[in-house]
């Protein structure tokens, strides 16, 4: 398997800019996820999926933050209007259902808005 | 929730050297993870270890579930295991919560 795949790898914007950023999880696996690594906050889950529906997502910022999942196999987060705090490393990561089931993670989009 | 603390923050090991990692959590888990974040940013999967023992080479994991910690080992340190590495748990904190709590990291420098 490829793994999660993650588009773009980088992504550069300024500021007021839409920005979406893409994930196709491992095939098979119904649950996931999208975290945002900060230095200051360190990796903290922004929302997640199961079976394409959100389940929780409490810890999108404001709402600037939309994701989608329209399929198994595609999820986007969307930035709009960008702003320069929203610079950082943006993960995907994907699981089975089972409880406790390990998350496999993307190689993340680093995004820098200007 | 569930808070996870991982020590020490920073570590510096000469080239050969042996060190422990170790990570705290506050809470029951089910759902222990250890990562590598290598310097290009990449989270590497190198243990799923809710309790018991692994090993990987020259990595080994070992996690007591009623004590609430883990330890990572790394033998025998090369200048390619630098990078930080982070504990990530995920507790029994009720329906629908399947977030991985991750700790602040350790960061590794393995020096020739």
């Amino acid at each position: 398997d490829a793994g999660v795949i993650q588009s773009p790898r980088h992504e550069v914007t300024e500021m007021g800019q839409e920005v979406t950023l893409r994930c196709k999880p491992i095939s098979g696996h119904d649950y996931l996820f999208w975290y945002r690594q900060t230095m200051m906050r360190g990796l903290e889950l922004l929302i997640y999926f199961n079976n394409n529906v959100p389940i929780d997502d409490s810890g999108m910022p404001e709402d600037r933050f939309s994701a989608k999942m329209p399929n198994a196999s595609f999820s986007t987060l969307k930035i709009q209007p960008s702003e320069p705090r929203d610079s950082a490393v943006y993960f995907c990561a994907s699981s089975l259902s089972s409880q406790g089931a390990e998350q496999y993670f993307g190689p993340g989009t680093r995004l820098t808005v200007t | 929730g569930i808070q996870v603390e991982q020590s020490p923050p920073d570590l510096i090991l000469q080239e050969g050297a042996n060190s422990t990692l170790r990570c705290n959590f506050s809470d029951s888990v089910n759902n222990l993870q250890w990562f590598h974040q290598n310097p290009w940013g990449q989270l590497i999967n190198l243990f799923y270890i809710p309790s018991g023992t692994k090993q990987n080479g020259r990595l080994s994991a070992t996690t007591v579930a009623t004590e609430r910690y883990s330890l990572l080992y790394i033998s025998s340190s090369q200048t390619t295991d630098s990078g930080v590495y982070f504990c990530a748990v995920r507790g029994y904190s009720g329906a629908g919560s399947y977030q991985l709590t991750f700790g602040k990291g350790t960061k590794l420098s393995v020096i020739p």
